[in-house]
């Protein structure tokens, strides 16, 4: 199994300019989530999805967009990039279970945004 | 908003030396985790703490949850290089419990 993986690993973007980040999970997990990770203030969740078809906003959900059209997948999109979404971004999943239920992180992904 | 203070931020010990890492919030949560995070990867799990008062120990980290499900602390014995990284605490919340509220984070380095 390759749990949580991410594409891209890195990237620069221009601002103004869109990209999507891709999450893939093969755990069959049904909730998967998307962080943002900056110095000093830990691990922020951007959006996240308790199913194939849903969504819905974390704390910082602003200037991103997700989608969750397979169980396996979830995607955060960046319409209009700026400066401020410079970050570390972490996706993440695990099972349906109770609180006790481990969240499984992928790699990250390191977004430049000149 | 549930917040979760950690302290301290940074940590330097010597190889050998013991430390605690605290975990604190005005809110209750129905669980806490800690991860540990080392440079370049995501987090791992380290613990899962449910029950008030609960410890568990994990060769030489012992973690406790607080009696009224509001704090935690993580102790490391005769820390090794091994140990260096960033750790977090995260605190279940939101309906179903499925959401995670992260502190900032303590990074520990230790010194051979």
């Amino acid at each position: 199994n390759a749990g949580v993986t991410q594409t891209p690993k890195f990237r620069v973007l221009k601002t103004g300019q869109s990209m999507t980040l891709l999450c893939a999970q093969d755990m069959n997990h049904e909730y998967m989530y998307w962080y943002r990770q900056d110095p000093g203030m830990g691990l922020r969740l951007i959006h996240y999805s308790v199913g194939e078809g849903t969504t819905a906003k974390g704390e910082v959900p602003d200037g991103y967009n997700v989608s969750r059209l397979k169980k396996q997948n979830f995607l955060l999109g960046l319409e209009s990039a700026a400066p401020s979404q410079t970050s570390v971004y972490f996706c993440a999943s695990r099972d349906s279970g109770g609180p006790q239920e481990t969240q499984y992180f992928g790699p990250g992904t390191r977004l430049l945004v000149l | 908003t549930q917040l979760l203070e950690q302290s301290p931020q940074f940590l330097s010990i010597q190889e050998g030396e013991n430390l605690t890492v605290y975990c604190n919030s005005s809110s209750v949560f129905s669980s806490l985790q800690w991860y540990r995070q080392e440079p370049g990867e995501g987090p791992v799990l380290l613990v899962t703490v449910v029950t008030g008062g609960e410890v568990k120990k994990l060769k030489r980290l012992t973690f406790q949850f607080g009696d009224a499900r509001k704090d935690s602390s993580l102790h490391i014995t005769a820390a090794q290089p091994g140990d260096t990284g960033l750790y977090l605490c995260a605190g279940a919340t939101g309906a179903g419990s499925y959401q995670l509220t992260f502190g900032k984070g303590t990074k520990l380095s230790v010194i051979p």
